[in-house]
């Protein structure tokens, strides 16, 4: 199937800053993207999702923002802390039919944060 | 916390040998889906089960196998295991609309 990428593998930021994640997806019937923060030796853990109805979606501290247009995703944290440090994934759910929803995951951005 | 346990959290095997990994679901989440994360990547779709039935599978051979049980909980069955099965294997339960996807904490199996 058509896959979900990551375009940087690695970002540093100091504390404090902003975060900006970038995922690029190619399957444009996808309509619904979620993106995940794991820590080492943890499942993966929901922070956000997004329908292709929308744009733009705020949680506490995180944005995902959606062009359709370009098949790009990303994730904005604000003010970064330390325990945002992990390796962050952007997936997209495919309907495979009969009710299957399958995410498709990318090869993930791992998010070091400097005190 | 997801809600979503498994077990055990470790576990190491010999190649040629069967594995049975556990999952219980979030409550009232009707959906499970396996998935395997190699050391480095992100996680692969296995195959989902709904009521009690596969309904999606991915590019896995069928020496990878489930089961669902009627209070939704789920086991993967991995058979004549193989050095590349070594991996993370997390189980994802949602509720069968697609919505909101949360995973356990997986279970790390190495083969030896």
């Amino acid at each position: 199937g058509e896959s979900v990428g990551l375009h940087l593998p690695t970002l540093s930021v100091q504390e404090g800053d902003n975060s900006i994640i970038n995922c690029a997806y190619s399957n444009s019937a996808s309509d619904y993207f979620i993106w995940y923060k794991q820590e080492s030796g943890k499942g993966p853990q929901f922070i956000i999702d997004i329908r292709s109805n929308m744009d733009k979606r705020q949680g506490q501290r995180v944005t995902v923002l959606l062009n359709k247009t370009v098949k790009h995703l990303s994730l904005q944290i604000a003010a970064t802390q330390p325990g945002d440090s992990a390796v962050y994934f952007c997936a997209e759910i495919e309907d495979s039919g009969a009710g299957s929803y399958q995410l498709t995951f990318g090869k993930g951005t791992k998010l070091s944060v400097i005190p | 916390e997801t809600g979503v346990t498994q077990s055990p959290t470790h576990l190491i095997k010999t190649r040629g040998q069967q594995v049975t990994l556990r999952c219980s679901s979030q409550s009232g989440h009707n959906t499970v889906s396996w998935y395997q994360q190699a050391l480095g990547q992100g996680p692969q779709f296995i195959f989902q089960y709904y009521r009690e039935e596969e309904n999606g599978r991915g590019n896995f051979p069928p020496r990878f196998s489930g089961l669902q049980f009627p209070n939704y909980s789920s086991e993967l069955n991995v058979n004549a295991l193989e050095l590349d099965d070594s991996a993370l294997y997390l189980c994802a339960s949602s509720r069968n609309s697609g919505n909101t996807i949360y995973f356990g904490e997986g279970s790390w199996l190495t083969v030896v």
